[in-house]
This record gives C-alpha cells, sequence and structure tokens, in this order.
C-alpha cells in the first residue's frame, strides 16, 4: 500500500479481555516496528522485525503481549488479559531495509482502551 | 544505553518567527537521526532524515543539522506558520555492529504553538 495501514483505529475492551492489533506495512519493506505511547508521554520500544531474522522482542513488557509476522507483510500485535495500565496508542512503523538510508515510516496507530 | 532529550517540553512563538529546537544524545555511536512531526491524535510524520556522516538536510523551511560528536541535533524552522504547530520528535538509531541497531531511540517531542 501507500503507507502504513494500522487497524482498529480505535478498541475500546474491558479488563481481562484479549485485543490484537494489526498492521499493514508498506509493501516490499523488510523492517516493522510496534511502538507504544501513553498519554503525554514518549514512545517506547516494543518489538522489531527484520525479514526472516528473529525478531528482537526485547521490549514487550509482559509476557502478555506477542507479536507475529508472516514474512515482510502484515503483522499482529496480541495483548492477552488486558490490563488497565495497557491503555495507550500502539505505532506501527516500517522501513525499507537494514542497510540503506533507513527512514522509517508510521502509521496513523491504534488507540487502545481498557474499562 | 542511549539517552535522547529534547528541552523545552513546550514552546509558544509568534507567527513569522524563526525557531530551533534542539535534540541531545548520550552515544554518539548512531546509524542516522530522524525528526519526526505528531499532530494530535496522529502517528508520526517523517520530516528529515540525516545520516551520520552527514552535517544537514532541508527541506522547505526545515533545516535539520547534526553535529555526532558532541550528540547534538538542531531542527530550524523559518518563518513559522500556525500551521506548524505539532509536537516534534527526534530518534536516534544506533550504529551498525552495535548490537542494538534494532531500536532506535525517541525523545519525548517538543509541543510547538505557533500563534497567529
Amino acid at each position: 500500500g501507500a503507507g502504513v495501514s494500522q487497524s482498529p483505529s480505535n478498541k475500546v475492551t474491558e479488563k481481562g479481555k484479549d485485543v490484537e492489533l494489526r498492521c499493514d506495512p508498506i509493501s516490499g519493506h523488510t523492517a516493522l516496528y510496534w511502538y507504544r505511547q501513553r498519554l503525554g508521554q514518549g514512545l517506547e520500544f516494543l518489538i522489531y522485525f527484520q525479514g526472516n531474522s528473529a525478531p528482537d522482542k526485547s521490549g514487550l513488557p509482559s509476557d502478555r503481549f506477542s507479536a507475529e509476522r508472516t514474512g515482510e507483510s502484515v503483522s499482529t500485535l496480541t495483548i492477552q488479559r488486558t490490563q488497565q495500565e495497557d491503555s495507550a496508542v500502539y505505532l506501527c512503523a516500517s522501513r525499507g531495509s537494514r542497510l540503506g538510508p533507513g527512514e522509517l515510516f508510521f502509521g496513523e496507530g491504534s488507540r487502545l482502551t481498557v474499562l | 544505553k542511549q539517552e535522547v532529550t529534547q528541552i523545552p517540553a513546550a514552546l509558544s512563538v509568534p507567527e513569522g518567527e524563526n525557531l530551533v529546537l534542539n535534540c541531545s544524545f548520550t552515544d554518539s555511536a548512531i546509524y542516522n537521526l530522524q525528526w519526526f512531526r505528531q499532530d494530535p491524535g496522529k502517528g508520526l510524520t517523517s520530516l528529515l532524515l540525516i545520516q551520520s556522516s552527514q552535517r544537514e538536510q532541508t527541506s522547505g523551511r526545515l533545516n535539520a543539522s547534526l553535529d555526532k560528536s558532541s550528540g547534538r541535533s538542531t531542527l530550524y524552522i523559518a518563518a513559522s506558520q500556525p500551521g506548524d504547530s505539532a509536537t516534534y520528535l527526534c530518534a536516534v538509531r544506533p550504529g551498525e555492529g552495535t548490537g542494538a541497531n534494532s531500536k532506535l531511540t525517541f525523545g519525548k517531542g517538543i509541543t510547538l504553538s505557533v500563534r497567529p
């Protein structure tokens, strides 16, 4: 696609429910990132995918968080048993290749509200 | 551990003023530095990307400079307009071989308000 696409744009859920967030990167982009942005806070790294390499999961805050990516296409971020502190905007970004200029492009984000 | 600082957190200027936004980072072993703009409730829009070997990049009224050795970058906005009101973030990507080239580190941003 023309840009990074994320869905849903807004999600309201009850505490304890599971949620799944989706990211469609720019076609051909091998690198994909998930970040979290809490209200009034900076961006917090969650996970990084690069091609077929093992993902860097070091930013995932707990084992309730997981993410998958199918090849170099869609990624899903799953949060199990959601807690109120999971409320945030979840941002996805993609980049063309591991090397090279490396401009990062972001989607509009998925705003998650846990009641 | 790389730390990126943007001070002040907020800035208000009258329309037409030229202004400089600052970004500092603690580890000079970077691959590149990117400036973004974020409007309320939106994602991040890329403004300028500077490679570690470059000193500056320009796009329209924006000019970004990089002094890697001192750990500083500035974003210069000429003739500011109310439409420039947004939060401006800088992010650094670690250099190759540092073992951490996956994690961009972001500053918390500077919220700019340009008064008509």
